[in-house]
Parts: structure tokens; sequence; C-alpha cells
């Protein structure tokens, strides 16, 4: 079947750290992978996303690179900053015609200390 | 920016009571869909649902649950008789059908007493 599995958290990093969150995913087929973002209080907000195989995708700072071989799409930020104190999301989703189907991680928590 | 929302934010409920999860879809989206996170847990997909009839459902969608769009603009989620073990935040998503980016909105935090 289709899963995804994320680094466990909590994170808690110091502001201007560098930042890397694991995603590692099993699917049939070729799918597109996402990362999302939750702020306190707030829905799921997508932050980045790749279609296929060595595409990266890069938002506020934050980069993922579809790695086939590895099956993974890990999350990274070269210096975070305490707004970035969020639930991060990594998902799949298998492209078909018509509706979507999106396969969640179960999210890692990230704290930034100023 | 079009945004879906959700209300109400928060519902306590007594077990076996009915809820009504109410969505308001971006207004040009056709697919719209429901998901739920178990405090702790993985969020799971629910249904999906275009056209007015439901596109796919998980093993947990079952006979409690149900799904309408009553209107040109609220995408309902129902649950007859509610358990202690549907507590968890819902939420609503959807899609243009062009792209495949899901908008979701900010959540309704059930809870079953």
């Amino acid at each position: 079947g289709n899963s995804v599995t994320q680094m466990e958290g909590p994170v808690t990093l110091s502001e201007e750290a560098f930042l890397t969150i694991n995603c590692t995913y099993t699917a049939t087929g070729y799918p597109s992978l996402f990362w999302y973002v939750q702020y306190p209080g707030e829905g799921l907000q997508l932050l980045l996303k790749a279609t296929k195989a060595d595409d990266k995708g890069s938002n506020k700072g934050f980069e993922a690179t579809y790695r086939k071989e590895t099956t993974s799409f890990h999350l990274e930020k070269g210096s975070v900053q305490v707004s970035d104190s969020a639930v991060y999301f990594c998902a799949l989703n298998l492209p078909l015609q018509g509706a979507q189907k999106l396969v969640f991680g179960q999210g890692t928590r990230l704290t930034i200390n100023p | 920016e079009p945004e879906v929302t959700q209300t109400p934010s928060h519902q306590v409920t007594q077990m076996g009571q009915e809820v009504i999860l109410r969505c308001v879809p971006i207004s040009n989206h056709l697919y719209f869909y429901w998901y739920r996170q178990i405090l702790g847990q993985k969020v799971e997909f629910l249904v999906s649902f275009y056209n007015n009839e439901i596109s796919e459902k998980s093993e947990i969608f079952d006979d409690q649950f149900s799904v309408e769009r009553p209107d040109g603009s609220n995408f309902t989620l129902k649950i007859r008789s509610t358990k202690l073990e549907d507590s968890a935040m819902y939420f609503c998503a959807s899609t243009s059908g062009s792209e495949e980016t899901q908008y979701f909105g900010p959540g309704t935090r059930l809870l079953v007493l």
C-alpha cells in the first residue's frame, strides 16, 4: 500500500539553525509529494511540492528534493526562524483522473527558540 | 485570497448524538474532501466528493458517516450517532480539478463525551 513515514518529533532548534525533517514514502506508481505546514490554530497549508523524480520544491526558504532512488522527500531550511514553529506534514498523492487522495505522514512538531 | 472555511471550530457532543460539520470550499472548486486527525495520529482520508456523489471513501467512512452538498456553497459531513472514538480534528479540503493541490480549511475539533 501507499504510506509516508516522517521523522519523529518534537524537534527543538535555536534560531538560525539548520533544519532537516526526514520523510520517506512507499507507493505504487509515481506519486506527487508534498509538504504541508500547520501553524498554531490554523489549517493545513501547502508549503511546497514536487511532482516527479529529481524535482525540487521550494518556498519561504524551505526546500525538498524528490529522490526516487531513496524514496525520500526530506525538508530542509538553512536558517530557521521563530516564526517557523509549526507542525510539518509530508504527504503523497497518486495523480489520477479526478479526485485525489492524500496520504500523510504523522507530522513533526517543530519549535524554534529565540 | 480564496480560502476554505469550516464551522464550528470546536464542537462538544454526547455519545450517540448526531453532529454536522460544515465546510465552504473555494468557490470555483469541483472536488471536495474530508480528512480527520485523531490526537497524536496521522491525518487520514475519509471521503472524496465530485459531481454530487462520493468518488472514493476509506474504510473509516462507514454507514454512520454521510456527506452532502446541500447548495452551491456548503459541503457537510454528518455523523449520525457519534462514538467516543470519533473525537478528532476534521479537515475539509477542495481542489479545482485542473491542479492537484488540495486547499484545506482550519478544521473542526470534535469532542465526543
